[in-house]
């Protein structure tokens, strides 16, 4: 199966640490985008990728976050200083294209647990 | 900004019965898509069915169509012939040029009964 991947699938983390999560594109797709789930909500926009660029970021994604995708194929999401309100599921998705009807494939998600 | 609302938090249905999940979304976009999005419990949300809002006729895929009223910025899924495979979490979403980053609603959560 060539689907979107991310690892880990599950992270617990004390408040005040450090962590990155990986998404793996489905191969050939040059859009790549990262959302932030809590329960009960649907899934928020943080930021996209078109290739390696960083195209744009939402409101949500405060300094402490920071996205990558070097060489335009896998894209990291790193958290610094963590706190208890990034605990959520975060999901990334892939598409091909640049038309606003293309299909977004998404991946399983890490779900973060701040203690 | 663009939102998107659902205000049904759940529904449930009957299995073989038809089911309407309802959308509506504000925006001031002129070109747009609308989307309906499935997540099964603890499974990755996959694309039920898609709008383009310059097509006047309603999108279908097999048991699953959808109501696009664009005056009324409403955009409802029908499920037909449910099935106990189709209990999941439904997202309805609105994307738009250049970005086409998706604004999701907060979700439906159907249950279909015996």
């Amino acid at each position: 199966d060539t689907g979107v991947s991310q690892n880990p699938r599950h992270k617990i983390t004390k408040r005040g640490q450090n962590v990155t999560f990986r998404c793996d594109p489905i191969s050939e797709h040059n859009r790549l985008y990262w959302y932030r789930q809590t329960l009960g909500q649907g899934p928020e926009f943080l930021t996209y990728f078109q290739n390696e660029a960083q195209l744009e970021k939402s409101r949500l994604l405060s300094d402490r976050f920071s996205a990558e995708r070097p060489k335009g194929s896998f894209s990291t999401l790193e958290i610094q200083r963590t706190e208890q309100g990034d605990s959520a599921m975060y999901l990334c998705a892939s598409s091909f294209g640049s038309g606003g009807q293309r299909e977004q494939y998404f991946g399983p998600g890490t779900r973060l647990t701040v203690t | 900004a663009q939102t998107v609302t659902q205000s049904q938090p759940e529904m449930s249905v009957q299995e073989a019965e038809t089911v309407t999940l309802s959308c509506t979304y504000d925006t001031s976009e002129s070109d747009y898509y609308l989307f309906w999005y499935k997540q099964p419990p603890s499974r990755q949300m996959i694309l039920v069915i898609r709008q383009e809002a310059y097509k006047q006729q309603n999108a279908t895929e097999n048991r699953f169509s959808v109501n696009f009223q664009k005056a009324a910025k409403s955009f409802s899924l029908k499920i037909s012939d449910s099935q106990l495979g189709d209990a999941a979490m439904y997202f309805c979403a609105f994307s738009a040029p250049p970005a086409s980053k998706l604004t999701f609603g907060t979700g439906t959560r159907l249950q279909v009964t015996l």
